[in-house]
């Protein structure tokens, strides 16, 4: 089965400092990944995605995330957060895009 | 296009009452996804289409929720007999699949709410 775990509920950081989101997932083969974005009252938006080839995958607004198969991992990662990156981030994976339960990112300026 | 459109944006309905929600894709678009998410949950998938064909069902999906998509452009969601439980906001997302997994693009949702 298809499956998303994201073990942080909630995150904090200061803006300027550097940032990771982790993702492990379930899933029967070569899996299709993303991280997408929801900021408070609008809409999801992808961040970037990965399907083959190069692991270190870059994304918009700074983000890039690293794929690794031995741990089952996706996690996002952003070198110096922006006090516009708070938001809620959701790892998703597979054809169905089955998504994780989210972590939110709070910035403190 | 002006990207995904839904309709309506909010609904509220007394328990015991069908609802419907209506999702236009992205024209080009051959893929049709539906999601259900609650406050502070990620998306959870509902049900998908290649054209028209509906080609996965969640297993937590119940009998009272149906999809279409008859001619493989819009799509309706109909929940029938809602209960409390159903209220929550339903999102519907569009995608070019070539083969490979498209970026979804999402809707702005339908807000549920059943009293």
């Amino acid at each position: 089965a298809q499956s998303v775990t994201q073990p942080d509920i909630h995150i904090t950081v200061s803006e300027g400092a550097s940032l990771e989101l982790r993702c492990n997932y379930s899933y029967g083969a070569t899996p299709y990944l993303f991280w997408y974005v929801q900021s408070p009252g609008q809409g999801l938006q992808l961040l970037l995605k990965y399907f083959s080839g190069d692991t270190l995958v870059q994304g918009i607004k700074g983000f890039e995330a690293e794929f690794k198969r031995s741990q089952s991992s996706f996690n996002l990662r952003k070198p110096s957060v922006h006090w516009s990156d708070a938001a809620e981030y959701f790892c998703a994976v597979g054809n169905q895009f089955y998504f994780g339960t989210g972590t939110s990112l709070t910035v403190i300026p | 296009d002006t990207g995904v459109s839904q309709d309506p944006r909010h609904k509220i309905t007394k328990r015991g009452q069908n609802v419907t929600f209506r999702c236009d894709p992205i024209s080009e678009h051959n893929r049709l996804y539906w999601y259900r998410q609650t406050l502070g949950q990620g998306p959870e998938f509902l049900t998908y289409f290649q054209n028209e064909a509906q080609l996965e069902k969640s297993r937590l999906l119940s009998d009272r929720f149906s999809a279409e998509r008859p001619k493989g452009s819009f799509s309706t969601l109909e929940i029938q007999r809602t209960e409390q439980g159903d209220s929550a906001m339903y999102l519907c997302a569009s995608s070019w699949d070539r083969g490979i997994v498209g970026e979804l693009f999402f809707g702005e949702g339908s807000r549920l709410t059943v009293l």
